[in-house]
């Protein structure tokens, strides 16, 4: 069956830490995968990986995806209190010939970044 | 501008009836999607659909969920036969796919379901 792992379940650091958060995956037909960040309000799109070993940057977060040992991790460097939310995993399985593709989610990493 | 919205953001359900929640998503979006949210269970996909086409209608888990789309940039999620485990945030989310290649999705408020 399909899955993906994300860890570790819940994180807390101080203001200014860096974080790494894991996602491992078992994916028959691997097409990409996603973070989102979620916090009160509906999740909020990060970065698409597609390509092993190409690492995606926005600001302070940046995301590196292994399709070889299938996994990805997002860092977040020189964490703020706005940084708190749940960090979400999903992988894109692609059916091959067909035309529906699904969204395999973790159940996310959840993050508080204490002042 | 305006976003993806949704209706109703309540819905209280007796157990055994169909419920059907509304998306009104951003005009040229293609691509619509649904997920459900659970404390327990984090979020998962229930339906994907493209264009005018209705893909992924059997959903999860047993096929009582189905999306339709009666205008381009509207859909529909209709539950059947609603279970207590059908209470959840459904989340409606709306993206521009050009070249298979995907862009933001953009969500929703969500509809918070409680099926008593």
């Amino acid at each position: 069956e399909d899955k993906v792992v994300q860890s570790p379940l819940s994180l807390v650091v101080h203001e200014g830490d860096t974080v790494t958060l894991n996602c491992s995956y078992e994916v028959t037909n691997f097409r990409s995968l996603l973070w989102y960040k979620q916090e009160k309000k509906a999740p909020t799109f990060l970065f698409m990986l597609t390509s092993s070993g190409i690492e995606k940057k926005s600001g302070r977060l940046s995301s590196i995806l292994d399709n070889k040992e299938l996994f990805s991790i997002l860092n977040i460097t020189a964490t703020q209190t706005g940084d708190s939310a749940v960090y979400l995993c999903a992988v894109e399985d692609r059916h091959y010939g067909g035309a529906t593709n699904k969204l395999i989610f973790g159940t996310g990493t959840l993050l508080a970044v204490q002042p | 501008g305006a976003g993806v919205s949704q209706s109703p953001r309540y819905k209280v359900a007796k157990r055994g009836r169909d419920v059907a929640l509304r998306c009104d998503s951003i005009s040229g979006h293609v691509t619509l999607y649904w997920y459900r949210q659970t404390l327990g269970q984090g979020s998962e996909v229930l339906t994907y659909s493209q264009s005018d086409a209705q893909r992924d209608k059997s959903g999860r888990p047993s096929g009582r969920f189905s999306a339709e789309r009666p205008e381009r940039s509207v859909s529909t999620l209709k539950i059947q036969r609603t279970e207590q485990g059908d209470s959840a945030v459904y989340l409606c989310a709306s993206s521009v796919i050009r070249d298979r290649v995907w862009e933001t999705q953009y969500f929703g408020p969500g509809t918070r379901l409680l099926v008593l």
